[in-house]
Order: C-alpha cells, then sequence, then structure tokens
C-alpha cells in the first residue's frame, strides 16, 4: 500500500513551457486535492474531485487544469508556465464515511520552479 | 480574505514543556477542524481533529480544544519532544464540503 504517490519530485520550467503533475492514490478514495504551498504560506486548494469524471475548482484554479478519468489517478496540467507558479504542489486523497473520520492522506510533493 | 488564521509564524519550547499552538477562523459554517504536522520535504501527515459538537479531543500527548463562541482552536502537546518539532496547519471545513481551508502554518521548535 503506498498511499498518495507524486511524480516528478523537482522540476524547473521555463516560461511558456507546460507540463503535467502526476498523481496517484491506492486507497480507492474517491475525493482527491490538488494544493500548493508558496514559502511562508498554507496550503491552497487549486482542484479538488469528489469522485471519477467530476472536478470542481478550489481557491486558486487560475492556469491549471485537471482530469480524473479513473479513481486512482488526478493529474494537474499547467498550460503555460508563469513564475507564479513556481511553488511546491501536494497531491491529497480521502474517502468521507462520515465526519470525524474523514483525514486527508497527502503525496510527498513536487517542488516547481519555473524560470 | 483569510479564514483560517495561525498568527504565530513560529514557536520554540523546551522538551517535556507544553506546547500551545493557536488557530483562529471567521467563517461561523466550519463546523469540523484538523491539525496536521509536516516535516521538511515530505507531505502534512494528520494528527488530530475536532468536530464542533465537541470542545475537547484527546489521543495521546495531543489535545484539541475548540472554543466556538470565539472562533478559536488551540493544539497542546504535553509533553513535547524533540520529534515534535516541525510546522502544524489547522485546517477547518463546513459539512458536506470536504473542501478544507488551511491556515499558514507555526513552526514548532523543540529544545532538547
Amino acid at each position: 500500500n503506498a498511499g498518495v504517490t507524486q511524480t516528478p519530485k523537482f522540476r524547473i520550467l521555463k516560461i511558456g513551457q507546460s507540463m503535467t503533475l502526476q498523481c496517484t492514490q491506492d486507497m480507492n478514495h474517491n475525493y482527491m486535492y490538488w494544493y500548493r504551498q508558496d514559502p511562508g504560506m498554507g496550503l491552497k486548494l487549486i482542484y479538488y474531485s469528489v469522485g471519477a469524471g467530476i472536478t470542481d475548482k478550489g481557491e486558486v484554479p487560475n492556469g491549471y487544469n485537471v482530469s480524473r478519468s479513473t479513481t486512482e489517478d488526478f493529474p494537474l496540467r499547467l498550460e503555460l508556465a508563469a513564475p507564479s507558479q513556481t511553488s511546491v504542489y501536494f497531491c491529497a486523497s480521502t474517502e468521507p464515511v462520515g465526519r470525524g473520520t474523514d483525514t486527508q492522506y497527502f503525496g510527498p510533493g513536487t517542488r516547481l520552479t519555473v524560470l | 480574505d483569510q479564514q483560517v488564521k495561525q498568527n504565530s509564524p513560529s514557536l520554540s519550547v523546551q522538551e517535556g514543556r507544553i506546547s500551545i499552538l493557536n488557530c483562529d477562523y471567521t467563517n461561523s459554517m466550519f463546523d469540523y477542524f484538523l491539525w496536521y504536522k509536516k516535516y521538511p520535504a515530505e507531505g502534512p501527515t494528520f494528527l488530530i481533529s475536532i468536530s464542533s459538537i465537541k470542545d475537547k479531543n484527546e489521543d495521546g500527548r495531543f489535545t484539541v480544544f475548540l472554543n466556538k463562541s470565539a472562533k478559536h482552536l488551540s493544539l497542546h502537546i504535553v509533553p513535547s519532544q524533540p520529534g515534535d518539532s516541525a510546522v502544524y496547519f489547522c485546517a477547518a471545513s463546513h459539512s458536506g464540503t470536504y473542501k478544507y481551508i488551511f491556515g499558514t502554518g507555526t513552526r514548532l521548535k523543540v529544545l532538547a
């Protein structure tokens, strides 16, 4: 049981390039999330999904796209990278079976630098 | 608009003493609160949670207190250990959304 895995761990992009951050979970969780963490800041929700085929915007969705074709995978796409997207990106998943039990499991993060 | 605030960016505590981390929120719709711990170069890990129907939840050395009227929660760690040195985030959500708003974090340093 690997939990939540993210690839790559690190990436440097040039302005205007595109890339996909991969996220996979093996816990059969329906809910998945993408966050970014800027230095000295908390985690900001980018997008989330409540199941395959269903996605919704979070607090900071501009410049990103997501898809959810399977329960396991939730890739995050950056189409035209900008320096403001330099951040650490975390993927998380949970299976809410009732309040008091829904805790998110986080991946190790992807550190992205846009130059 | 920061709906969840952790006003102390850092805190240093002597080993064996109590660590108290604070969190304030502004949205009265929030009814579920969580604390996460984060080590460098790792993802956050869940620590403890509390529902708004309670004012206290305890798990070993960790206790979370919720004061709904003040919109304030705190995490107590007793006794503090050097391995507790990490960044602690509080997060909040309201029923049915399963969307979590995080605070900016407090870096705890436990001195041996």
